[in-house]
């Protein structure tokens, strides 16, 4: 069956710009999650839903960053006024019912670049 | 804050050589312990999941040892092949959650 899919693939803004990012999780998958790498750093943890509700956002490292999830499906992570730092690659995943014992199952992210 | 780190940071071993990573993890509240393999232009692909002490699985010519209670887990790959050339990732979660945290991982280079 389709994977994890995200969009776009690539992304390059001017810094000041907002950017939306899209994930569409494996169908019938409860949790989705969003995580970052940056240059030279591991995979850092953004925020996690389940269904539409998100219970941990601890990780989105300021308010630029905020994300919605509608439908218990297709998920979108907004960063308003973006800055330099903001450069990595987005890697969304999903889990059937988001319990730690199930694997995640990741899309092939998307690669931003802020100039 | 739970660190989860890998060592090396990076490996080149030569075709038919069997190799092996480490991963460290803090042991108090342990709940699961992940290995993914990342390949360049890929998305992360998930090898294991391990829970119990003393755990131990197998994937083909890779397999996986757990030890929560000095909190560390090894990835073994026997008789390397040029497709094994990847990032592997491990990644642990102290909570029946799935709030993940990765260690930095260690790049695999193996040359025919």
């Amino acid at each position: 069956g389709a994977g994890v899919s995200q969009s776009p693939s690539n992304k390059v803004t001017e810094k000041g710009k907002d950017v939306e990012l899209r994930c569409d999780p494996i169908s019938g998958h409860t949790a989705l999650y969003w995580y970052r790498q940056s240059l030279g750093q591991g995979l850092e943890f953004l925020i996690y839903f389940q269904g539409n509700s998100a219970p941990d956002k601890s990780g989105l490292p300021s308010d630029r960053f905020s994300a919605e999830r509608t439908g218990g499906s297709v998920s979108t992570l907004t960063i308003q006024r973006t800055q330099q730092e903001d450069s990595a690659v987005y890697l969304c995943a999903s889990s059937p019912t988001g319990t730690a014992v199930q694997p995640q199952h990741f899309g092939d992210g998307t690669r931003l670049s802020i100039l | 804050i739970l660190n989860v780190e890998q060592s090396p940071q990076s490996l080149h071993v030569q075709e038919g050589d069997s190799t092996n990573f480490t991963c460290s993890f803090p042991s108090s509240n342990f709940y699961a312990l992940h290995w993914y393999r990342w390949e360049t232009a890929k998305s992360p692909e998930a090898l294991f999941v391990m829970t119990l002490n003393g755990d131990e699985k197998k994937k083909g010519r890779i397999s996986a040892t757990l030890n929560t209670k000095e909190g560390y887990s090894y990835l073994y790959i026997k008789g390397s092949q040029p497709e094994d050339s990847a990032t592997y990732l491990c990644a642990s979660s102290n909570t029946g959650f799935q709030k993940l945290v990765f260690g930095t991982g260690t790049r695999l280079l193996v040359s025919p």
